[in-house]
């Protein structure tokens, strides 16, 4: 089966810095990949994904690219702020598959 | 919309007593899925139901846990028996079926085993 691996496992940064979060996949047939944010106390929610047939797509001060050959893909954050500090989980699934395997998640604090 | 409802959010049982997590999907979706979370490790996937079928248990343990998604009502997951180490949050997604769509969640429920 799947499998992904995420890393870092914890992020610290300063007020408008930008923040990288790296995921590694295992099944080359995965072509879509989300990534969840949790903050604390609350449900994960889908904040960006990515598929297959792009290398990479943005969304504010959110963008995530896709290496294929690599099997792996990645989130930036730029300019953070504060409310980013949050777990983040990256996730893969593969074609015809409706479960996603996910990332054991990256905890990003912002420092103010 | 709702949104996906689960209950109850904390749920206290002792040692050997049974636990019942209820889930209600949000309109519209037939698709349920069961994960796991304990600190540090994430979210791990236990089951993948639609109505009145189980699609895929891999994740579920083989003893004292069970999951079903009758055809009216909420999806239960149940586990018989507890021990401490099922002490956990228990997140219920659901989607509305479609291949490679995203997960919607609720907002879970904290079981403590004493």
């Amino acid at each position: 089966g799947e499998n992904v691996e995420q890393h870092p496992s914890t992020l610290s940064v300063q007020e408008g810095d930008s923040a990288v979060i790296k995921c590694t996949y295992s099944d080359s047939a995965s072509n879509y990949f989300p990534w969840y944010k949790q903050e604390l106390g609350k449900r994960p929610q889908l904040i960006i994904d990515i598929r297959s047939n792009v290398g990479e797509k943005k969304d504010q001060r959110i963008a995530v690219t896709l290496n294929k050959t690599a099997k792996h893909f990645s989130l930036h954050i730029t300019e953070t702020q504060p409310e980013d500090s949050a777990v983040y989980f990256c996730a893969a699934q593969s074609g015809g598959s409706y479960i996603p395997t996910f990332g054991r998640g990256t905890s990003l604090i912002v420092h103010p | 919309n709702a949104g996906v409802m689960q209950n109850p959010r904390h749920l206290v049982r002792r040692r050997g007593q049974e636990a019942r997590l209820r889930c209600s999907p949000m309109k519209g979706h037939s698709h349920v899925y069961w994960y796991r979370q304990l600190p540090e490790e994430g979210l791990k996937f236990m089951v993948y139901l639609q109505k009145e079928n189980i699609i895929d248990e891999s994740g579920m343990p083989k003893e004292r846990f069970s999951a079903e998604f009758p055809k009216e009502g909420p999806s239960i997951l149940r586990i018989q028996q507890v021990v401490r180490g099922d002490s956990a949050a228990y997140f219920c997604a659901s989607s509305p079926g479609t291949e490679n769509e995203k997960l919607f969640f609720g907002s879970g429920t904290q079981l403590s085993v004493l």
